[in-house]
């Protein structure tokens, strides 16, 4: 089973909103990422959660909060956006090791964001 | 100069054909690569694991030159269902969760 799965498929939110996205998975994995598709751009990483501790934030802006509940669950907090955040955002999860068997990440199917 | 850079594309070829993309990376520290192809609107899916030893599934072979710092993706028989975006994904870091470094991506259109 290589499934991740993300909640919302779709969200619209105000300027003024807090929601919250959710990745969840269940094949083991200890790492997990959220990142951010423009259309027709490839995916750019935001967050890394290795063994349930942040390890990479790729400067992202304080407006997005990232949480990792446990070693299923990945959310992503999303608070006073801008409408340039409009996007499509992807977990995934990969188990951290030492062969591409092990590093290889698996993409939930997205949350398509659109900020008014 | 970028990271991973690929073959701008678009392709369009017909169905039938065979079609091969190319792509570079700059960090010799780089230690796993991957094609994943992603459809319109979905998310990015594993296509193949690249080995230096390359590596065939059906009707793609991938292949990886670490002297040249080049991986290739091969596609035979091109179906109608190969249509998608093609990108080349580079990892630096194997020991922990490092940055996955994605090209631009090729688009294949396959043509009836």
């Amino acid at each position: 089973d290589t499934e991740v799965t993300q909640t919302p498929k779709h969200l619209v939110m105000g300027m003024t909103n807090k929601k919250s996205l959710k990745c969840e998975q269940h094949m083991g994995h200890r790492a997990m990422y959220w990142y951010k598709q423009k259309a027709k751009k490839p995916p750019e990483l935001m967050f890394v959660y290795s063994y349930e501790k942040l390890s990479i934030n790729e400067s992202v802006p304080s407006r997005f909060s990232p949480e990792c509940p446990n070693s299923s669950l990945l959310n992503l907090h999303l608070h006073a956006l801008q409408p340039e955040d409009s996007a499509l955002y992807l977990c995934a999860s990969s188990q951290p090791g030492t062969s591409s068997l092990t590093d290889t990440q698996y993409f939930g199917p997205g949350t398509r964001l659109t900020v008014l | 100069r970028k990271e991973v850079e690929q073959d701008p594309g678009p392709f369009n070829v017909p169905e039938g054909a065979t079609v091969a993309f190319n792509c570079t990376y700059s960090n010799s520290a780089s230690q796993s690569f991957f094609w994943y192809r992603q459809d319109c609107r979905k998310e990015p899916k594993l296509l193949m694991s690249v080995y230096s030893s390359g590596n065939e599934d059906g009707r793609f072979t991938a292949q990886l030159n670490r002297a040249s710092q080049y991986i290739s993706l091969l596609i035979r028989d091109s179906k109608l269902s190969d249509s998608a975006t093609y990108l080349c994904v580079v990892n630096r870091d194997r020991t922990n969760a490092g940055k996955s470094t994605f090209g631009d991506g090729t688009t294949l259109t396959v043509k009836p």
